[in-house]
């Protein structure tokens, strides 16, 4: 099957630090990767499109220069998460698939829960 | 862009009855149509999808309808079980790795 992973699942930080989220395809190789936030009791949102070797294309409201995301390759897609603020916690889960073939579904990871103090 | 609503956003039934979850979407370029069953503080989990081909599609007890016409697409479960009792997403998009545009979930609970 198709496993994606995301480490850490969980971090606390102090506000004002930055924090790098890691989201994995163990056994695919994804071209595209997504990024979304879910606040409690609400839906996931899309933040970005993660391009393996290209720049990320963000959703409106999103600011880029905040979260930044590395789609260094087929495997591996980064978001870093810079200057957290309390209003940054959040649920920030990847999804991923093979892609170039419309049969595909995505794979979401675990997700990450993030809480800046 | 693509919006997607879903309704009820709460839905109690007793087990062994019959849930039902709609949605309605906007973009008439939406084609993929998944259904994801996420428990507390876990991932979403695909439970079932279909794409715009088919009208109906099912998965022993889960079924999904789709009416691409008036944009509206359903999620039926029968005999529902007590661990059935999850928060269930609606989403759409124009493939399967392109962006999911999400509704705003409904929370599914069954009463034994």
């Amino acid at each position: 099957g198709a496993v994606v992973s995301q480490h850490p699942s969980r971090v606390i930080c102090k506000s004002g630090t930055s924090v790098k989220i890691e989201c994995r395809s163990l056994d695919f190789q994804a071209t595209t990767m997504f990024w979304y936030r879910q606040f409690p009791k609400q839906s996931l949102m899309l933040m970005a499109t993660s391009n393996e070797g290209s720049k990320a294309t963000y959703e409106q409201g999103v600011e880029k220069d905040k979260f930044l995301i590395n789609h260094a390759s087929l495997t591996l897609s980064t978001l870093t998460v810079t200057s957290a603020h309390p209003e940054d916690s959040s649920f920030y889960i990847c999804s991923a698939s093979r892609g170039g073939w419309a049969q595909e579904t995505q794979y979401f990871g675990p997700g990450t829960r993030l809480l800046v103090l | 862009g693509e919006n997607v609503e879903q309704h009820p956003s709460t839905l109690s039934v007793q087990e062994g009855d019959s849930a039902v979850i709609k949605c309605t979407y906007s973009d008439s370029a939406s084609n993929y149509f998944p259904w994801y069953k996420q428990e507390l503080g876990k991932r979403p989990q695909l439970i079932i999808d279909i794409r715009s081909n088919v009208g109906e599609k099912k998965d022993q007890r889960i079924a999904v309808t789709l009416n691409k016409t008036a944009k509206h697409f359903s999620l039926h479960i029968t005999e529902t079980q007590p661990e059935d009792s999850a928060v269930y997403f609606c989403a759409a998009a124009e493939i399967t790795n392109t962006p999911l545009v999400f509704g705003k979930g409904t929370r599914l609970s069954v009463i034994a």
